[in-house]
C-alpha cells in the first residue's frame, strides 16, 4: 500500500486555525473509517490526537478535529498555540499505512 | 495506565536477524479489544507500519507488504510481551523502532523506540 499524501508544512499564527489534508490513492481508503491523526515533537513517539475520524481520545484539547470527505481526511487545529508546533501524521488501520507528515509551524 | 517497555540491540550486523521484545504493563496480550503493533521511522521511509499480532480466540498475525518475507511477530503470554523477528537485515532497515497498541483502529500506547542501526 502507498503511503497517504500529506503537505510537507502548514503554519499559522497563534489563535489562528490550520487545517492539514490526508489523502489515500485507493478507494479503500474512503471506504474505511478508521482514520487518525497523531502528533509527534522531536524525539518523542507519536501521540494519538483523532481516531475513526474524528474521535478524541480522552485529554486532546478539543481544539482539535476530525473529518473525511471521500479520499481525503483533514485534521483542523483551531486556536494554534506554541505547543501545537510539531509533525503531524494521519494514518489509516485497515490498510496499514501512515500519511507522508505535516510539519505545523506556529509563527 | 498503560506503558510498553522495549529492549533489544542497538546495532545490527547486514545479514543478520533484527529482534526486539516489547513488555506490557497495565493490559494483557490476549486483550480481544487491541492489537499489538510494530511500526518503525526513518527519514527515508517515514512512518512504516511493519504488522500486528492480535488474539480473538485464537491468534492472528498481519504483517506489511514490503516486508511479509522477513518479518515474525510472536506473542508470549506467559511473559505478557510479544517481539518483532526481522531477517535479512540491510542497512535500508536502520529505523527507529516502536512498538504499539491500538484500539478502536488508533494506536493510542506506544513504547519510547529504539534506535536499530544495520551495520558492520
Amino acid at each position: 500500500q502507498s503511503a497517504l499524501t500529506q503537505p510537507p508544512s502548514a503554519s499559522g499564527s497563534p489563535g489562528q486555525s490550520v487545517t492539514i489534508s490526508c489523502t489515500g490513492a485507493s478507494s479503500d481508503f474512503g471506504g474505511y473509517n478508521y482514520v487518525s491523526w497523531y502528533q509527534q515533537h522531536p524525539g518523542k513517539a507519536p501521540k494519538l490526537m483523532i481516531y475513526e475520524v474524528s474521535k478524541r481520545p480522552s485529554g486532546v484539547p478539543d481544539r482539535f478535529s476530525g473529518s473525511k470527505s471521500g479520499n481525503t481526511a483533514s485534521l483542523t487545529v483551531s486556536g494554534l498555540q506554541a505547543e501545537d508546533e510539531a509533525d503531524y501524521y494521519c494514518s489509516s488501520y485497515a490498510l496499514g499505512v501512515f500519511g507522508t507528515g505535516t510539519k505545523v509551524t506556529v509563527l | 495506565q498503560v506503558q510498553l517497555q522495549q529492549s533489544g540491540p542497538g546495532l545490527v550486523k547486514p545479514s543478520q536477524t533484527l529482534s526486539l521484545t516489547c513488555a506490557i504493563s497495565g493490559d494483557s496480550l490476549s486483550s480481544n479489544s487491541a492489537s499489538w503493533n510494530w511500526i518503525r521511522q526513518s527519514a527515508s521511509r517515514g512512518l512504516e507500519w511493519l504488522g500486528r499480532t492480535s488474539y480473538r480466540s485464537k491468534w492472528y498475525n498481519e504483517y506489511a507488504v514490503s516486508v511479509k518475507s522477513r518479518i515474525s511477530i510472536n506473542p508470549d503470554t506467559s511473559k505478557n510481551q510479544f517481539s518483532l523477528l526481522l531477517n535479512s537485515v540491510t542497512p535500508e532497515d536502520t529505523a527507529v523502532y516502536y512498538c504499539a497498541r491500538a484500539r478502536n483502529s488508533g494506536y493510542d500506547v506506544w513504547g519510547l523506540g529504539d534506535l536499530v542501526t544495520v551495520s558492520s
